[in-house]
């Protein structure tokens, strides 16, 4: 049964400092990566897909890498802004019915 | 705006109470989810449709039954709520199961159960 794992489950960092969050899946076989973000209250906001077949996906400030042979998958953000404050979700997804199977996420605090 | 829609925003129900959450989605994707979340738990997949007409079960579908009689719509139904049932239910949907094109959710309901 695949299982998605998030370190660390809480974060909180001065603003303008680089960081990277960390997502380890335990089945290689995916379709594909995705990191979404959540601000509280909200619903989901899909931040970066990655094919199984890609390396990394780039948006702005944010770059995700996946490493589908080791199950690991990592979300850069630079520079980072109180604005990006939320929790971020990875999730995979391994069937053809395009389910997805998510971490329990973190919590990111970006402090002015 | 194009996107998922869901209604209502908020419900609280008592015990042994049934309602429905719909869902609607304006992106002609073929493919449409219910997850809720839970504290501690993350998201689970409650029920899912890879088309009009179809439903199959997710990893926690006890409790609730789906219909998907339009392709725009998904309809998740509590017969008789339980406060095991009080959570945030997320509808989604996507072009494919591929997803070439990714997910979209809508904004969530959150039900209570008394």
């Amino acid at each position: 049964k695949q299982e998605v794992t998030q370190i660390p489950a809480a974060l909180s960092v001065p603003e303008g400092e680089n960081l990277v969050l960390n997502c380890s899946f335990t089945d290689s076989a995916i379709y594909n990566l995705q990191w979404f973000r959540q601000d509280p209250g909200k619903g989901l906001t899909s931040l970066l897909l990655i094919q199984s077949s890609q390396r990394e996906q780039t948006s702005g400030r944010l770059n995700a890498s996946l490493d589908k042979s080791s199950g690991r998958s990592t979300l850069y953000i630079a520079a980072s802004q109180p604005g990006d404050s939320a929790t971020y979700l990875c999730a995979v997804s391994g069937g053809s019915q395009g389910n997805l199977i998510f971490g329990k996420g973190t919590k990111l605090s970006v402090k002015p | 705006n194009a996107g998922v829609t869901q209604t209502p925003k908020f419900r609280v129900l008592k015990t042994g109470q049934s309602m429905t959450l719909l869902c609607a989605q304006d992106m002609n994707h073929e493919y449409m989810y219910w997850y809720r979340q839970d504290p501690g738990m993350g998201l689970r997949l409650i029920h899912y449709s890879v088309g009009e007409g179809t439903t199959a079960k997710g990893e926690v579908p006890d409790g609730y039954n789906v219909s998907r009689l339009k392709k725009q719509n998904f309809l998740l139904g509590l017969e008789s709520a339980a406060p095991s049932q009080t959570s945030v239910y997320f509808c989604a949907s996507s072009y494919s199961g591929q997803q070439i094109y990714g997910y979209t959710f809508g904004s969530g309901t959150r039900l209570t159960v008394v």
